[in-house]
This record gives C-alpha cells, structure tokens and sequence, in this order.
C-alpha cells in the first residue's frame, strides 16, 4: 500500500552496527507496528504502538528498539546488528481492526 | 492468543473455487477472525474479517461455524494472480481500543495453475 512507506527498502550492514529502518504514513492512523517475517514463517511481532506516547513490546523486542517520532513516523533501530537478524521487516498501521502493511525493508547483517 | 492451525499448502486450478479451513479451538469470546493475503515480498493485505456466521466482500467469503472453532476462507474462481500465502488470525479487538493484536503463523501456500 503506498500509504505506508519504508526506507531503506533494502540494507546489507556488518556485525556490530547500529541500523534504523523507517516508516512513514499518510492514513493518518494512531497504530503502527514493526514485525519481522523469516524465510517460510509468519510475521512476527517487534514493536507496537498505540500514538506519540505509547511504546509497547511485542514477542520478539529483544535487540530492537523504536522511536515514535510524530504521528506519521515510527523507526526501528538495531544497536549493534547481529547475523540472525537477518530478515524482512514489515511496518503496518492500523485505525481500528485492519492493518495496512508497507512494502518491506530486507535487512542482511554480515 | 488463540493458537491457530491451517494446511501449509493448497493447489487449485483457474476457475476452480479454493476453500481454505483454519482451526482455532481455542478462541475467546472476545476474539474476531481474520484472513490476510501475502504475495512475495509484500506486506499481507487484508482480505475478511468476521465473528460469526458468513460474511462476503467482493474478493472472499468467509464462513464461521456456530462454535466458532474453525472458519473456511472460500475465494471463488480463482485465478493465477491468487498465488500467495493465505493467513487465518484471531485476535481480541481490546474494547474501546479496537485494537487488534495479531498473531501470525506460517499461514497456507496457495499455488493456483493454468
């Protein structure tokens, strides 16, 4: 959906480094959510939140971190990239029951 | 969250109508199903929502049994455009919130042939 961007669309980075993946929206919607799909398997929730001032771990916030920036803009950070991060992150909105994902961000750490 | 359980692949022909069920024995009173759709590397799109019953949209149809532990996503006369990765979820929508909280699984690999 081109309502939801990300960037960079794709990243290769080395052990050990810090990376941000951003998200942007123009639905105007309160929720946003970063999931990360490995090959064959499902998404897997990183981080949610429900507006500017509300954060919230998903199943998998270890080594993750976010930052809500305005309304439209959610990031999500890697500190220090490790090999098994390695996979294909998603961001999504959401106003009500029915979440919009963006086109993905594939991240490769070395 | 209720766990759910779905065939891992399904093959159909064009034309054919493509029936996927999802078991979800253990879904709260408060959960909704929902279907998603994901082609290759692409975000899942929304497909159907519902409680209970039947609902119908213009893509699918999706039927829930009164005790609400399975539902069938039922897409008709498929076409090759429907190859992709099917998703049952179901989640609590938080009261006043809306909010749903999504769980997926490995979901169901359509393959749809000529």
């Amino acid at each position: 959906d081109a309502d939801v961007t990300q960037t960079p669309r794709n990243r290769i980075t080395k052990t050990g480094k810090r990376i941000m993946l951003e998200c942007s929206q123009t639905k105007g919607h309160d929720r946003m959510y970063w999931y990360r799909q490995d090959p064959g398997l499902g998404l897997r929730l990183i981080y949610y939140s429900f507006d500017v001032k509300d954060i919230n771990k998903g199943e998998i916030s270890d080594g993750y971190s976010v930052s809500r920036q305005a309304q439209a803009k959610f990031s999500l950070s890697l500190e220090s990239a490790i090999p098994n991060q390695t996979a294909l992150y998603f961001c999504a909105t959401s106003r009500a029951d029915t979440q919009y994902f963006g086109p993905g961000t594939r991240l490769t750490v070395l | 969250l209720a766990k759910t359980t779905q065939p891992i692949s399904m093959d159909s022909y064009e034309g054919q109508e493509v029936n996927i069920t999802c078991s979800h024995n253990n879904i709260a009173t408060n959960d909704y199903i929902t279907w998603y759709q994901q082609f290759p590397s692409q975000g899942p799109r929304f497909i159907i929502q519902g409680y209970k019953t039947k609902v119908t949209n213009e893509v699918a149809s999706l039927f829930i049994p009164a005790d609400r532990k399975s539902s069938t996503l039922s897409l008709p006369r498929v076409s090759l455009s429907d190859t992709a990765v099917y998703y049952c979820l179901v989640g609590d929508i938080e009261g006043g919130t809306g909010f749903q909280k999504l769980v997926f699984g490995t979901g169901t690999r359509l393959l749809v042939s000529p």
